[in-house]
C-alpha cells in the first residue's frame, strides 16, 4: 500500500535560518504530492503541491520538488519566520483513489526569534 | 468562497454513548472525505463520499458510519464510543476529480 514517510521531529530553529523537511513515499502508480500545515487548534491548509515528477510546488517562500527516481518531496524554505512555526504533513493522493490521502506523521517546527 | 465547515468544534461524550458530526464542503464540491487525528496514529482515513455514495473506506470498525446528502453536506456517527475514539475528526472536501482537498478546523471529541 502507499506509504509517507517524514523527518521526525520536533524541530527547532533560530529566524532566518534555512529550513528542510525530509519525506520520501512508497506508492503504485503516479502519485500526486503535497505539503499541508497545521496551526494549533485548526485543520489542515494546502502549502504547496506537485502533481508530476520533476515538478517544483512553491508558495510563500516554501518550495518542494516531486523527485520520481529518489521517491521524495523534501519542504525546503530558505528563511524562516517566527509565524511559520506549525507542524508540516507530507501527503500523497493516488489517483485512481482520489478523496483518500495518506499522511505522514507530522513534523512539529517551532522558530525562536 | 466561504470554506469548509464542521460543526460542533468541541463535544464531550461518555462510554457507550453515540454521536453524529456534521461537515459542510465548499460550494460545488462533491467529495467530503473524513479523518480522524490522534497524536499516537497521526491522520488516519475513514471514508469518502461522492455524490452521495460511499467511495472509498479506512480501516476503522462498524462503529464508525457516514453518509452524504444531496447537497454534499455529510456526517459521520461513532456509536458506542470507547475512550480511544477521542480525537480530533477532520473533514476534507475536494471538487471530485482533484486530490487536492480543502480542510475544516475539525471537531474535538473527547471521550470520558
Amino acid at each position: 500500500g502507499n506509504s509517507v514517510t517524514q523527518m521526525e521531529g520536533p524541530v527547532t530553529l533560530s529566524e532566518e535560518a534555512f529550513l528542510t523537511i525530509n519525506c520520501t513515499y512508497t506508492a503504485t502508480g503516479y502519485p500526486s504530492l503535497f505539503w499541508y500545515v497545521q496551526y494549533p487548534g485548526e485543520g489542515l491548509q494546502l502549502l504547496l503541491k506537485a502533481t508530476k515528477a520533476d515538478d517544483k510546488g512553491s508558495n510563500k517562500g516554501f518550495e518542494a520538488t516531486y523527485r520520481k527516481e529518489t521517491t521524495s518531496f523534501h519542504l525546503e524554505k530558505g528563511s524562516v519566520q517566527v509565524s511559520d512555526s506549525a507542524v508540516y504533513f507530507c501527503a500523497l493522493s493516488d489517483p485512481t483513489n482520489a478523496g483518500k490521502s495518506t499522511f505522514g506523521d507530522g513534523t512539529t517546527l517551532t522558530v525562536k526569534p | 468562497k466561504a470554506g469548509v465547515t464542521q460543526t460542533p468544534r468541541y463535544l464531550i461524550k461518555t462510554r457507550g454513548q453515540q454521536v453524529t458530526l456534521s461537515c459542510s464542503p465548499i460550494s460545488g464540491h462533491r467529495s467530503v472525505s473524513w479523518y480522524q487525528q490522534t497524536p499516537g496514529q497521526g491522520l488516519q482515513f475513514l471514508f469518502e463520499y461522492f455524490s452521495e455514495t460511499q467511495r472509498n473506506k479506512g480501516n476503522f470498525p462498524g462503529r464508525f458510519s457516514g453518509r452524504q446528502f444531496s447537497n454534499s453536506r455529510s456526517e459521520m456517527n461513532v456509536s458506542t464510543l470507547e475512550l480511544g475514539d477521542s480525537a480530533l475528526y477532520l473533514c476534507a472536501s475536494s471538487v471530485g476529480l482533484s486530490n487536492e482537498q480543502f480542510f475544516g478546523p475539525g471537531t474535538r471529541l473527547t471521550v470520558l
